[in-house]
């Protein structure tokens, strides 16, 4: 079956940096998404890897492997609007969108 | 850019009642239209996908005459719940994309909509 695993929950501190990992097993590989869910809210777009690396747009990169089925979410200087769920997200090889369960991310003063 | 607008936010109605929420681009034309439903603290489950002017295809376990929807334009689709009973309480998202899911191109959410049956 496919699968997407990421933290159900992550602490972190304002104006440090925090990871979020997410692996994969998926039948093909389309590119990979991350994006952010407040409390209530619909998610909104963060970032696309369809290529191994590291993909920065300002306080956020996201990082793929294609090879090791992992991808990561990096965010640095933390605010406290930061605080949210971080969903992972999988096009398979049949261009299906296989949603992760989501990380929530609390920033703590 | 990439403005998805979804009406209403919010429903609470009767047992029985039929609810119809409406997904529109508003700066794009959305080839391809999406419907979530999503329970507290858990992630989002895909309903359906449309395509504009054919049929939507659902997911496996999802009731096609129970959730209807409609993918009149390639700026609006909509979704009814038929008969809505209290187990169809949940949060209603659409989103909104401008290739058959194919390429970068992500998808765009509306705001949802929280449906309560009482």
């Amino acid at each position: 079956g496919q699968n997407i695993d990421q933290p159900t929950e992550m602490t972190a501190t304002e104006g440090a940096i925090v990871q979020i990992n997410c692996t994969y097993q998926t039948s093909g590989f389309n590119g990979l998404f991350w994006y952010q869910q407040h409390a209530g809210e619909a998610p909104t777009f963060l970032s696309y890897n369809v290529l191994d690396g590291l993909e920065e747009k300002g306080r956020f990169s996201s990082f793929l492997s294609r090879s090791k089925g992992y991808s990561y979410l990096l965010l640095k200087e933390l605010q406290m609007k930061d605080s949210a769920s971080y969903l992972c997200a999988v096009r398979d090889g049949n261009y299906q969108l296989i949603w992760g369960a989501g990380t929530k991310l609390i920033i703590k003063p | 850019g990439a403005v998805v607008s979804q009406h209403p936010s919010w429903v609470i109605c009767k047992s029985g009642t039929s609810v119809k929420i409406e997904c529109r681009s508003l700066d794009f034309q959305a080839t391809t239209m999406f419907w979530y439903r999503q329970f507290p603290k858990q992630s989002l489950m895909l309903m359906a996908t449309s395509n504009e002017g054919s049929k939507a295809t659902y997911e496996q376990g999802v009731e096609k005459d129970k959730f209807l929807i409609n993918h009149a334009s390639l700026t609006l689709s909509t979704l009814t719940v038929t008969s809505a009973h209290p187990e169809d309480s949940s949060f209603y998202i659409c989103s909104a994309s401008t290739t058959k899911g194919t390429g970068n191109q992500p998808q765009h959410f509306g705001d949802g909509t929280r449906l309560s049956i009482l």
